[in-house]
């Protein structure tokens, strides 16, 4: 059973970094073709994907928010983090991880529960 | 980046009605489309890959088709746990969503 949880602040002030992470079970980031990927959604908007981590190391990111985004994993403790820098209170969200399966195709079938951030002074 | 567009944005519809959805994208994805839906404070869950494949345990009244750039999720039946917001998503290249379409109960 795939299952995938998210953790980190749930305030954060304007111009700080915020470090996200997803710690999973029942798979292996070590697996190839699988990934770990972050999603967000602001309040009462749309889906938007953020960054991706593939089991070897190969990272993707929304071009628009690119210089912002690190993703890295410890395949050891089964966690992915994502870090944002220069926080802004249009980055208030519901953040997502997400499990990206082997195939060609990248879809996200295993969601974390989401966990919201505010970007307040 | 690849836009997606969804229409409608919303739409009302009744139980045991036949409801579709379209999602057009910018430039050409093949088959690399995704939809979703996701319920108020829940997760998005998956429903549709690779523009036609059933997710495993996904009622067989979902349904998905197209290619290229015009594609459509198609629910056969609508039951009471299907209104939610769909969204479809693309990975030909980094994915982008669409905005969503609402769907509501008449």
């Amino acid at each position: 059973q795939i299952t995938l949880k998210e953790s980190g602040p749930t305030l954060v002030k304007p111009t700080q970094t915020l470090t996200l992470t997803c710690t999973f079970s029942g798979f292996s980031l070590s697996t190839s073709g699988v990934g770990v990927g972050w999603i967000r959604q602001s309040p009462g908007k749309a889906l938007e994907w953020l960054a991706l981590i593939y089991w070897d190391d190969d990272n993707r990111y929304s071009p628009s928010l690119k210089s912002r985004l690190t993703i890295t994993k410890d395949t050891s403790k089964n966690q992915v983090v994502l870090t944002m820098t220069n926080m802004d209170p249009v980055d208030t969200a519901t953040y997502y991880c997400a499990h990206r399966p082997r195939g060609v195709a990248t879809r996200f079938d295993y969601w974390g529960q989401g966990t919201l951030v505010t970007v307040s002074s | 980046d690849i836009q997606m567009t969804q229409s409608p944005s919303s739409l009302s519809a009744s139980v045991g009605d036949r409801v579709t959805i379209t999602c057009r994208a910018s430039q050409s994805i093949s088959g690399f489309l995704s939809w979703y839906h996701q319920k108020p404070g829940k997760a998005p869950k998956l429903l549709i890959y690779a523009a036609s494949n059933l997710q495993s345990g996904v009622p067989s009244r979902f349904s998905g088709s197209g290619s290229g750039t015009d594609f459509t999720l198609t629910i056969s039946s609508l039951q009471p746990e299907d209104f939610a917001t769909y969204y479809c998503q693309q990975s030909y290249t980094t994915p982008t969503f669409g905005q969503g379409t609402r769907l509501e109960i008449k």
